[in-house]
């Protein structure tokens, strides 16, 4: 099925570790985006990509980097895993710059540093 | 800066009756756009309705509608016949155009809880 495809679904990292969360899209979209989402703060944005070649900070940036591997791809680093990190990952995508049509989702990424 | 407000931590609604959740925004901006978005309890995020600040009625999308007051900066999306299946998380969100890069804020969520 056509969508936004994240990995992986869970994760516990350890603080101080890295990883890198997985974001792909097969819907030719332009814009993709890295969203975090913590109990009664809505979603936040941290990073931003407009077209393949681009990235842009969000809201909240720190402790994060991104890559947007190609126009399918849009990954997020975590390079020194900490404790406020824990969250929900939201990967997404949007095919025109009014954004009428809506952003498309991936399933999020469920992680925890301990 | 922008801000998108939701006032209603959460909502309860008897099946099959009609239920407006509440939002407000603030911006400066002429042009702008006001999505809502459906979080199940699976956790993924749905678009639901799309309303652009020039638009000249408001938004429908089969049982839900946006109620747009520009002059009020309220956009409070309806559902009418409410069903199980709509017991979610209701985000707000607006698409902002003041900054340099283009971005989608939200609101903290409603809670609504359908009751058989």
């Amino acid at each position: 099925n056509a969508g936004v495809t994240q990995t992986p679904k869970f994760q516990v990292l350890k603080t101080g570790q890295s990883m890198t969360l997985q974001c792909a899209q097969d819907m030719n979209h332009n814009s993709m985006y890295w969203y975090r989402q913590d109990p009664g703060m809505g979603l936040r944005l941290i990073y931003y990509s407009a077209s393949e070649g681009t990235t842009d900070k969000g809201e909240v940036p720190n402790g994060y980097n991104v890559s947007r591997l190609n126009k399918r791809e849009f990954s997020l680093r975590l390079e020194s895993a900490a404790p406020s990190q824990t969250s929900v990952y939201f990967c997404a995508s949007s095919a025109t710059r009014t954004g009428r049509d809506g952003y498309t989702f991936g399933s999020g990424t469920r992680l925890t540093v301990v | 800066a922008q801000k998108i407000t939701q006032t209603q931590p959460g909502m309860f609604v008897q099946e099959k009756e009609a239920v407006t959740l509440d939002c407000t925004y603030d911006t400066s901006d002429q042009s702008y756009g006001l999505f809502w978005y459906k979080q199940p309890s699976s956790g993924e995020m749905i678009f639901l309705i799309y309303q652009g600040s020039y638009d000249e009625q408001n938004a429908t999308e089969g049982r839900y509608s946006l109620n747009f007051q520009k002059a009020r900066k309220s956009a409070n999306l309806v559902i009418s016949a409410s069903q199980l299946g709509d017991s979610a998380m209701y985000f707000c969100a607006m698409r902002d155009k003041e900054t340099s890069y283009d971005k989608v804020i939200f609101g903290p969520g409603t809670s609504l809880s359908v009751i058989p």
